[in-house]
């Protein structure tokens, strides 16, 4: 049973437009959120993170929105770039346990 | 940011044939480190959580005696597929945590082929 899902595995996008990029997660343990980028044949690399206190975090383009209530995040991108292009996961964790548990990824197609 | 070190990159090896991988913590020590797994199209599952000094935490269906992890130190972990088969082929990575709570930096990870 998952526990983090990522119902789109793919998402095409303009550049210059907004990417969102969705999560939905069932446990109501997770208390912490962070979305990671991966090219292939290399490790994530993080982006950006929210705590469950929040309802929103921001840095630079990227912009994470938590919604407690139906256990849902969401990735925004703005502007997007071609070198935006890449697989997004999305990752939360609970209560101090530091191991994360991933979504099967977004895979996220810039175009110019 | 902090750095995560992991080699080999790529390994392709007999089936049979035991393997290690090295995980590094280069600028923080690293109490904690984590091996996952990630088979195509599919999520990282997490395999064990390494902890320094002491056995590894396996998760649900992964063979403690197939998958040895050794944490020696606060900057390194090993994991040694032990006796590979091809159904082991996968891409491993690890990861470290820093002082920063829930932020896990990852390695580069490591392509495991078995012929």
């Amino acid at each position: 049973d998952q526990q983090v899902k990522q119902n789109s595995p793919s998402l095409s996008v303009q550049e210059g437009r907004i990417s969102i990029l969705n999560c939905d997660y069932t446990n109501s343990m997770f208390d912490y959120f962070l979305w990671y980028k991966k090219y292939p044949a290399e490790g994530p690399t993080f982006l950006i993170s929210i705590s469950s206190i929040k309802d929103k975090n921001e840095d630079g383009r990227f912009t994470v929105f938590l919604n407690k209530s139906a256990k849902h995040l969401s990735l925004h991108i703005v502007p997007s770039q071609p070198g935006d292009s890449a697989v997004y996961f999305c990752a939360a964790s609970a209560l101090g346990r530091k191991a994360l548990i991933f979504g099967k990824g977004t895979t996220l197609s810039v175009s110019s | 940011g902090a750095v995560v070190s992991q080699h080999p990159s790529r390994v392709i090896c007999k089936s049979g044939t035991s393997v290690k991988i090295e995980c590094r913590s280069l600028d923080f020590q690293a109490t904690t480190m984590f091996w996952y797994r990630q088979f195509p199209k599919q999520s990282l599952m997490l395999m064990a959580t390494s902890n320094e000094g002491s056995k590894a935490t396996y998760e649900q269906g992964v063979e403690k005696d197939k998958f040895l992890i050794n944490h020696a130190s606060l900057t390194l972990s090993t994991l040694t597929v032990t006796s590979a088969h091809p159904e082991d082929s996968s891409f491993y990575i690890c990861s470290a945590s820093s002082d920063r709570e829930g932020q896990l930096f990852f390695g580069s990870g490591t392509q495991l082929s078995v012929l």
